[in-house]
């Protein structure tokens, strides 16, 4: 079975801080992959990032960096100098690829909502 | 072309109605998805297209009837709906499914009256 648990359920900072969203995961594969979606108002999910589980190497993106620690099954996005149109629900999710044959399959985390206040 | 298209983005119907949405893509992606997501929770996986072969129904009621006419199109028809069906249907495709290069639609979001 796989979880995924985002404990943070809403944050709310003042533009220019920075912020990191927490997301721990739990799966029975040896390869699986990781991903964060921005969900805004409009409802479209746009994907962040991907990452596999033999790639621990951090990643940054312009103000988006992510932390993956395998040691600790978890995947953390850190948005730097917030803005506020980086208001949106945050969704962690994972994908195993020989889960029970459910590769396909994308579990989400329950999001956290960032409200980022001018 | 990068995206998914879904049409229309705001339904309301009522329970005696039918109606479809519409979902289409135009990147090569061979596999097709429909997510249900209910406020505030997280989506969750209905149906999987593979080359326009249904692969995976996750116990979705009968109600609801997805179709696939060519490998750009995925319909949901939607027959004698509850109002606790009320969401936002998502579409999203991969080029493959277990490729993981996801991408979504902004949704349609259905109210049943």
């Amino acid at each position: 079975a796989q979880k995924v648990t985002q404990a943070q359920t809403e944050i709310s900072v003042v533009e220019k801080e920075d912020v990191t969203l927490d997301c721990v995961y739990e799966t029975r594969d040896t390869t699986y992959y990781l991903f964060w979606y921005k969900q805004p108002p409009s409802g479209e999910l746009v994907f962040l990032i991907r990452r596999n589980s033999f790639d621990e190497q951090n990643e940054i993106s312009g103000r988006y960096s992510w932390n993956f620690q395998k040691s600790t099954s978890s995947l953390n996005f850190t948005i730097t100098a917030s803005q506020v149109v980086d208001s949106a629900v945050y969704f962690c999710a994972l994908s195993g690829l020989y889960s029970g044959g459910s590769n396909y399959k994308l579990t989400f985390g329950k999001g956290t909502l960032l409200t980022v206040n001018p | 072309d990068t995206e998914v298209t879904q049409t229309p983005k705001h339904l309301v119907m009522g329970m005696t109605n039918k109606k479809s949405l519409k979902c289409e893509q135009h990147m090569g992606h061979r596999a097709m998805y429909w997510y249900k997501q209910k406020a505030k929770k997280p989506p969750e996986l209905m149906f999987v297209y593979s080359y326009e072969k249904l692969s995976i129904n996750e116990s979705v009621p009968s109600r609801f009837s997805p179709e696939c006419p060519n490998s750009s199109l995925l319909n949901l028809h939607l027959h004698a709906l509850q109002p606790e069906d009320s969401a936002l249907y998502l579409c999203a495709s991969s080029p493959s499914v277990g490729n993981y290069g996801y991408t979504f639609g902004s949704g349609t979001r259905l109210t049943v009256v």
